[in-house]
């Protein structure tokens, strides 16, 4: 168990639907990184947030935004859902002490567009 | 170019066996670090090991070692008497100089024969 839960694990939706996908990192954790993982792009870099405020950004389509709360969970909004979004969708925390700032994966969100 | 490659998509070895993972990376930056992490059937993302580029020594964690070669560029995962339970993806990953985020590779899946 790496600390890092994600909820819900398995969604299924429609087309142009929108969901939120729920992150709570590590105890003690600020950064929070999403990624996402599908068959033809592997594992994506899609953002970061450190302590509330976003610190990079990777290849998040502008449909997905994402956000970070003052107790440090985050979501990660996806909407106007196509079919080549469905994935698996990771959250990610770490802690600078860490060796290497190590980050840590929880067990996925996998999203099903139908 | 690619920045993490791993040029095995899948590889079969017979358990109780070592086994080494390739991975060869590409970065200008003197400063990184090196990751790899286990993907089961189930999804998660295990986090195995980490080498940075300054280490003097390979690192280790239990079974797992990283047969690191700066020159080489090259950060190759050994995995002493595989068990049946190291069935799996294996992805290596970079973190390069002040980025925090996470590059992969598009993995290797290792099946461990009885």
């Amino acid at each position: 168990d790496s600390g890092v839960t994600q909820t819900p694990k398995h969604l299924i939706t429609a087309t142009g639907q929108r969901v939120t996908l729920r992150c709570s990192p590590r105890s003690g954790d600020l950064s929070v990184y999403w990624y996402q993982q599908s068959l033809d792009q592997g594992l994506q870099f899609l953002i970061q947030y450190y302590n509330g405020e976003e610190r990079a950004k990777g290849n998040i389509l502008e449909r997905f935004s994402a956000q970070q709360f003052p107790d440090l969970h985050s979501e990660l909004n996806l909407s106007s859902l196509e079919l080549g979004d469905s994935a698996l969708y990771f959250c990610a925390s770490n802690w600078r002490g860490d060796p290497g700032n190590t980050i840590y994966f929880g067990e996925g969100s996998w999203l099903t567009v139908v | 170019a690619q920045k993490i490659t791993q040029t095995q998509p899948g590889m079969f070895v017979q358990e109780k066996e070592a086994v080494t993972l390739d991975c060869t990376y590409d970065t200008s930056d003197p400063s990184y670090g090196l990751f790899w992490y286990k993907q089961p059937s189930s999804g998660e993302m295990i986090f195995l090991i980490y080498q940075g580029s300054y280490d003097q020594q390979n690192a280790t964690e239990g079974r797992y070692s990283l047969n690191f070669q700066k020159a080489r560029k090259s950060a190759n995962l050994v995995i002493s008497a595989s068990q049946l339970g190291d069935s799996a993806m294996y992805f290596c990953a970079m973190r390069e100089g002040r980025n925090e985020k996470l590059t992969f590779g598009t993995g290797t899946r290792l099946t461990i024969i009885p």
